[in-house]
């Protein structure tokens, strides 16, 4: 089983659609966690940290489930820009980055 | 602009050969993470150094190894290309082996 696993889509919306990416990861250990945003064969970008409260920033909705070992990530009002693909990345105490192998997006006019 | 750069941004090479790559990390940054990732991947860990020492190796071979110096910039040598080994190479900075991870832009290798 991969440590971390994301439905890798393709995601095809129009723009102003609300999209939700699901991510589980294996490891209970695990205690930060991150989604990245990368455009094709650029590199990745910190979108936001994701705590077990939740977390807003603007359109993007990020939550944690401990128990589910589940984090999601919810985008309002797409926008042709948000087309990339989204990477859902763990990380236990004194380990890298983990990540999964990424959800990709794409916005249609 | 993240303030790390990677050379080169492309590279082609034959199965055999040796490869290096290199990275300057983000001014003040201590901390160079290299990845490899596959087409279709995410990208997968291959090690870590801080302060000069190997802190951390993902599932690499020993053909994949590395160096970082005084100044934190860094490079990561591939001996005994495989067509496998072809891939978006990322070196990442940190402060201190923060989770904050600053990725360059990436060496695109090509092994033919």
């Amino acid at each position: 089983r991969k440590e971390v696993e994301q439905d890798p889509g393709p995601f095809n919306v129009p723009e102003g659609a609300t999209v939700a990416f699901n991510c589980t990861y294996s490891n209970s250990a695990s205690q930060s966690f991150f989604w990245y945003r990368q455009d094709c064969r650029k590199e990745p970008k910190l979108l936001m940290s994701v705590y077990s409260s939740g977390n807003e920033d603007g359109r993007f909705t990020a939550q944690l489930n401990r128990a589910s070992q589940y984090i999601s990530l919810l985008i309002r009002d797409s926008k042709l820009s948000d087309s990339a693909t989204y990477l859902c990345v763990v990380k236990q105490a004194g380990t890298a980055l983990i990540f999964g192998k990424g959800t990709t997006l794409s916005v249609s006019s | 602009e993240t303030g790390v750069t990677q050379s080169p941004t492309h590279l082609i090479k034959t199965r055999g050969q040796q490869v290096t790559l290199r990275c300057s990390s983000q001014s003040g940054h201590n901390t160079v993470s290299w990845y490899q990732q596959a087409l279709g991947q995410g990208p997968q860990f291959i090690f870590q150094y801080y302060r000069e020492e190997e802190n951390g190796r993902g599932n690499f071979p020993p053909r994949f190894s590395g160096l970082q110096f005084p100044n934190y910039s860094s490079e990561l040598n591939v001996n005994a290309l495989e067509l496998d080994d072809s891939a978006l190479y990322l070196c990442a900075s940190s402060l201190d082996n923060s989770e904050k991870l600053f990725f360059g832009s990436g060496t695109q290798l090509s092994v033919l």
